[in-house]
Parts: structure tokens; C-alpha cells; sequence
């Protein structure tokens, strides 16, 4: 079963501005991670965030993580169509931290 | 140059016919895993290695099967396809499953 769910499914937005997806899981994690994948193609690594941060920064990349609510979120400001593509969030579970469990995405669309 | 390398890339094959999909890395990780991808689905882990000789069962492992024998390869095997196993794969490694996890090109199988 899965960890953790995006929301939305899709996101479409102009060129320049921001572009936030959540994330929700459902057991305690140690750390919750961020991919990137472009259409077809393997994942790319953006951001790890663990379980005693509650922000981290890269970039143009910004993600929060409330262990309360279960939740994660990851804005992306100053969007460019470059960013076109599908957001994953992962968690390792805090009693099997062998085990990865990814979500079902977020398709974020960037129009020029 | 660091990389997970998946062969082959694109297999079209028909049911029953046993076949490999090879996964290897060059970055000395312990750990490694296999994703199927399908539309809808996100990623789900059907087998993971923490390390060479230890294998575990991810979520979804029925109708698969891995080895780890040496540390930089992790083949995934299907003895005996069927057309549900059509789907898009991935093998990843990290140096743990709380780390970065390196993801491969893809493997695009597809079963008649």
C-alpha cells in the first residue's frame, strides 16, 4: 500500500509563479524525500527532510514537514517550464526504515 | 561517472517466457530496490537489499524475483510473465533507504 499521497494529482500554472504540492502520509517516518521525474525517465533526487526538521531550503525549492499533521509540502517559486514534470514524495517508515514508499504524484505543468 | 544502468530499456515479450531485467551501480551502495511504475499508481517497491545475500519483500513481490549476489548488481527476474506485469521499472540504490536514492533509466516491459 502506499505512504504517502499528493495532492493535487495536477497542477497547471503560468511561467513566474509558485507552485506548492502536499503531501500526506500515514505512519511515523524517519525522513520524507522529494523526486522529480520527467516523462518516462528515472527519478531524480530534490530534497530529504527529516523527521526533527520542520524546513529545509534548495534553491528555488522549499519544504516543510509537520509530523503532527503527517504532512509535507514543497513549493517551488519563481517557476519556469523547465520544472514540467511529476513530483514524488517517499518515506521511509520509522519501524522498517528499509522500506520505501513513494505516492502517487503530482503532475505540475509550467506554461511559457 | 556515478550511475544505476538498467538493461535492457525496452522489452516486449510473451507470457510464460522467463526473463531478466539487469540493474547495476558503480557507487558501492548498500542498499538497492526495484519500483514498477503504472499510470495512477506511483512507484511501488517490489523487492528491496539492504546488502549483498539480503533480500526483502517490498509491496508488491508476487510473480517476481531478485538476487543480490554481489553488491553493485541486483537483477530482477520474472519466471513466468503475465500481461500484469506490463509496467514501467525502475532499480534505485542509496547508500541506505534513508539517503538519496539513485534511480536508473527505466525499463519499459510489456507482455503479450
Amino acid at each position: 500500500s502506499q505512504q504517502g499521497e499528493e495532492d493535487p494529482q495536477a497542477l497547471s500554472i503560468q511561467e513566474g509563479e509558485n507552485a506548492t504540492m502536499n503531501c500526506s502520509y500515514k505512519t511515523s517516518i524517519n525522513n520524507l524525500q522529494w523526486y522529480r521525474q520527467n516523462s518516462g525517465r528515472g527519478l531524480v533526487h530534490l530534497i530529504l527532510i527529516r523527521s526533527n526538521e520542520r524546513e529545509k531550503h534548495s534553491g528555488r525549492l522549499r519544504v516543510t514537514l509537520d509530523t503532527s499533521k503527517k504532512s509535507s509540502s514543497l513549493l517551488i517559486t519563481a517557476s519556469r517550464a523547465a520544472d514540467t514534470a511529476s513530483y514524488f514524495c517517499a518515506t521511509d517508515l520509522r519501524y522498517n526504515n528499509n522500506d520505501m514508499r513513494f505516492g502517487a504524484g503530482t503532475r505540475l505543468t509550467v506554461k511559457p | 561517472e556515478a550511475q544505476v544502468t538498467q538493461n535492457p530499456r525496452y522489452l516486449i515479450t510473451v507470457t510464460g517466457k522467463k526473463l531478466t531485467v539487469t540493474c547495476s551501480q558503480n557507487m558501492n551502495h548498500e542498499y538497492m530496490s526495484w519500483y514498477r511504475q503504472d499510470p495512477g499508481l506511483g512507484l511501488r517497491q517490489i523487492y528491496y537489499s539492504m546488502n549483498v545475500e539480503v533480500t526483502d519483500k517490498g509491496d508488491v513481490p508476487e510473480g517476481y524475483k531478485v538476487s543480490r549476489k554481489e553488491k553493485r548488481n541486483f537483477p530482477l527476474i520474472l519466471e513466468s510473465p503475465s500481461p500484469n506485469q506490463t509496467s514501467l521499472y525502475f532499480c534505485a540504490s542509496g547508500a541506505s533507504s534513508y539517503n538519496e536514492q539513485f534511480f536508473g533509466p527505466g525499463t519499459r516491459l510489456t507482455v503479450l
